[in-house]
């Protein structure tokens, strides 16, 4: 199985700052079609998950711009430019390349 | 799309259950669809999906003990459980996708494992 790693797992962010959230696998998601699928999502306390970016960069609809993915290969980042009270939750990163896909542990954002 | 799970239940280990996931939006027969579980205070395990061409694949966590099927008439999709163990505890969520990612999520039921 590819195991999915993430850091910082707990991030703590002022009103208003950026935050960034790194998702790495042991091996390479590009697919044979050569896209990459490596998903994120958003949990927010009590609710099911919410997918936000798919096949690393494109942002769901209605998921403000001030999310944003990068990354290749094996290395990924999850952005939020200015983190909003609403922001408070867990991310997770999934990787949707092979199967089992597999989840990373998590990453909780919280308010400073 | 409305995902709507139920079944979740208190049950012991070495019992069974079936969860159902009643969808909307959707026809269950013609996409991907999968169940994903969240162990309490815990990440994600995507644990079955069953292709719209009736492919099934599942986790090693739950192989031989688990099966999801659905009923096209009903547009439900299932998941039966059997020889549960302590370890199988979570909520279950009922999802669409299965390739590559997930688009939709149910509300999750939860399942507890105990003596």
């Amino acid at each position: 199985d590819i195991l999915m790693t993430q850091s910082p797992l707990s991030l703590s962010v002022t009103l208003g700052q950026p935050a960034s959230i790194s998702c790495r696998s042991n091996q390479s998601l590009v697919y044979s079609d050569g896209n990459t699928y490596l998903n994120w999502f958003q949990q927010r306390p009590g609710q099911s998950p919410r997918r936000l970016i798919y096949q690393v960069s494109d942002r769901d609809s209605g998921v403000p711009d001030r999310f944003s993915g990068s990354g290749s290969g094996t290395d990924f980042t999850l952005r939020i430019s200015r983190v909003e009270v609403e922001d408070v939750a867990i991310y997770f990163c999934m990787q949707g390349t092979r199967w089992p896909f597999t989840f990373g542990p998590g990453t909780t954002v919280d308010i400073k | 799309v409305q995902l709507v799970e139920s079944g979740g239940a208190l049950v012991q280990p070495g019992g069974s259950l079936r969860l159902s996931c009643e969808a909307s939006g959707l026809i269950v027969s013609e996409t991907y669809m999968s169940w994903v579980r969240q162990a309490p205070g815990k990440g994600l395990e995507w644990i079955s999906v069953i292709y719209g061409g009736g492919n099934t694949y599942y986790a090693a966590s739950v192989r031989g003990r688990f099966d999801v099927s659905r009923d096209n008439t009903k547009n439900t999709l299932y998941l039966q459980m059997k020889s549960l163990r302590v370890e199988d505890t979570a909520v279950y969520y009922c999802a669409r996708g299965g390739w590559s990612t997930i688009d939709h999520w149910g509300q999750g039921t939860p399942v507890t494992v105990s003596s």
